[in-house]
């Protein structure tokens, strides 16, 4: 079985614009993460999406957005960018979140960097 | 999430036992505990998770002192690909409350040739 796809791998945005990461999770997989991964910070939580519908999000501004469309594929989007947006975002997916199955033993893509000018 | 505290950094030398010890001492009685580690660069990879008894898998063993309050993940025989950071986390089995996993700081594991 395939795992979780993120794509592009690398990126490079300048400041103020915006961009789009895209991740394909675990075929059958219905629940998607997003997370960002600094140095400084460590890994933290961007948002959850399930059934297309945003279920959860993390402490970051407006400028992170998400969606997740019907074949379970996401999409996060970051508008306006900042020097401190540079990370690696990451994608993970899991069996099901709602009845309590499996949420927490999520499926990580590698990673998309995006590195802001 | 109960909060965890792990040693920064641990070294082991290559074929032998890494055990890497996790502090738990809030844990609630419907929290489990999960491992997770990322090898550089990579995406975090889910491990092991168990609730009050020994956990085994074909990665790794994880054991839980009887009061719950630690545990303590076993690579039975620690290679050089096993170089990574670890993380333990402590939540309930269905996320409940605030979701996305909480990683910690995690232990930095170096396995020496």
């Amino acid at each position: 079985k395939a795992g979780v796809t993120q794509t592009p791998r690398y990126l490079i945005k300048t400041r103020g614009q915006q961009v789009t990461l895209s991740c394909s999770p675990i075929s059958g997989h219905r629940s998607v993460s997003w997370y960002q991964q600094t140095p400084g910070q460590g890994l933290q939580f961007l948002f959850e999406y399930f059934s297309e519908t945003q279920r959860n999000k993390g402490n970051f501004p407006g400028r992170f957005s998400g969606r997740q469309f019907s074949n379970s594929r996401s999409e996060m989007n970051v508008s306006t960018l900042e020097l401190g947006d540079s990370a690696l975002y990451l994608c993970a997916s899991s069996l099901a979140r709602d009845r309590g199955q499996s949420y927490n033993e999520q499926f990580f893509g590698p990673g998309t960097r995006l590195t802001v000018l | 999430d109960a909060k965890t505290t792990q040693p920064t950094s641990m070294d082991c030398a290559e074929g032998r036992a890494a055990n890497l010890p996790c502090n738990h001492s809030t844990i609630s009685g419907n929290e489990y505990v999960y491992w997770y580690r990322q090898i550089h660069s990579q995406g975090p990879q889910y491990i092991i998770h168990g609730l009050k008894n020994n956990e085994t898998n074909e990665m790794a063993s994880l054991i839980i002192t009887e009061d719950r309050k630690s545990s303590t993940l076993i690579l039975p025989h620690a290679t050089l690909r096993d170089t990574a950071v670890y993380y333990c986390i402590v939540r309930q089995y269905s996320g409940g409350g605030a979701d996305g996993l909480t990683f910690g700081k995690g232990t930095h594991l170096i396995i020496q040739p």
